[in-house]
């Protein structure tokens, strides 16, 4: 079976500062793999997914992720964080392709401070 | 613009009755969607698949006659929380597959049981 695993529950960083945010991923096959965001008490937005190809994704808000498939992980990382993007992350992967449902991380909670 | 709408995004019940939350595929069909819950402070687990035209699949530990749900068209699927009791305060939200490799989430709906 699918998992996800976050290992950082809560992250905090400087406004200005580089993020990295982990995920490691149980799949025996090709992995889909997203990366949401969720504003306190607003629904999900998807930042980026990794289906095939490239493996280093560019998303919104100036995020991109790696897919390393010998370390099963796809780590998001932005060079710049921002206040505004202080909320909590969801790393994800789809059961089979990418229209089944996601099994989610437990997540990483992102503060920022000044 | 949202492509999976979901309804009432807030709503507030009382203990033992039931309420209704929808969502609407807007501007293609959707014969699977997919619903979830989430926890306060948790993360994202599937509850079921809804399937326009047949009976939903629960995932397990989910009761099915406490979780009702109907996908009566090809745009509309909903979840009816029968007898709702405040342990089933929760975020709710729905995702169908829009196109292939692609699955986009309502804005989901926050239920607070009184």
């Amino acid at each position: 079976a699918q998992s996800v695993t976050q290992p950082d529950i809560h992250i905090t960083v400087s406004e200005g500062a580089s993020l990295e945010l982990r995920c490691n991923y149980s799949y025996g096959a090709t992995p889909y793999l997203f990366w949401y965001v969720q504003s306190p008490g607003q629904g999900l937005q998807l930042l980026l997914k990794y289906f095939s190809g490239d493996t280093l994704v560019q998303g919104i808000k100036g995020f991109e992720a790696e897919f390393k498939r010998s370390q099963s992980s796809f780590n998001l990382r932005k060079p710049s964080v921002h206040w505004s993007d202080a909320a909590e992350y969801f790393c994800a992967v789809a059961r089979s392709s990418g229209n089944t449902p996601l099994v989610f991380g437990k997540g990483t909670r992102l503060s920022v401070i000044a | 613009g949202a492509v999976v709408s979901q309804h009432p995004s807030r709503v507030i019940c009382k203990s033992g009755t039931s309420v209704k939350i929808e969502c609407r595929s807007l501007d293609f069909q959707a014969t699977t969607m997919f619903w979830y819950r989430q926890f306060p402070k948790q993360s994202l687990m599937l509850m079921a698949t809804s399937n326009e035209g047949s009976k939903a699949t629960y995932e397990q530990g989910v009761e099915k006659d406490k979780f009702l749900i109907n996908h009566a068209s090809l745009t509309l699927s909903t979840l009816t929380v029968t007898s709702a009791h405040p342990e089933d305060s929760s975020f709710y939200i729905c995702s169908a597959p829009v196109r292939e490799n692609t699955i986009y989430f309502g804005e989901g709906s926050w239920l607070t049981v009184v």
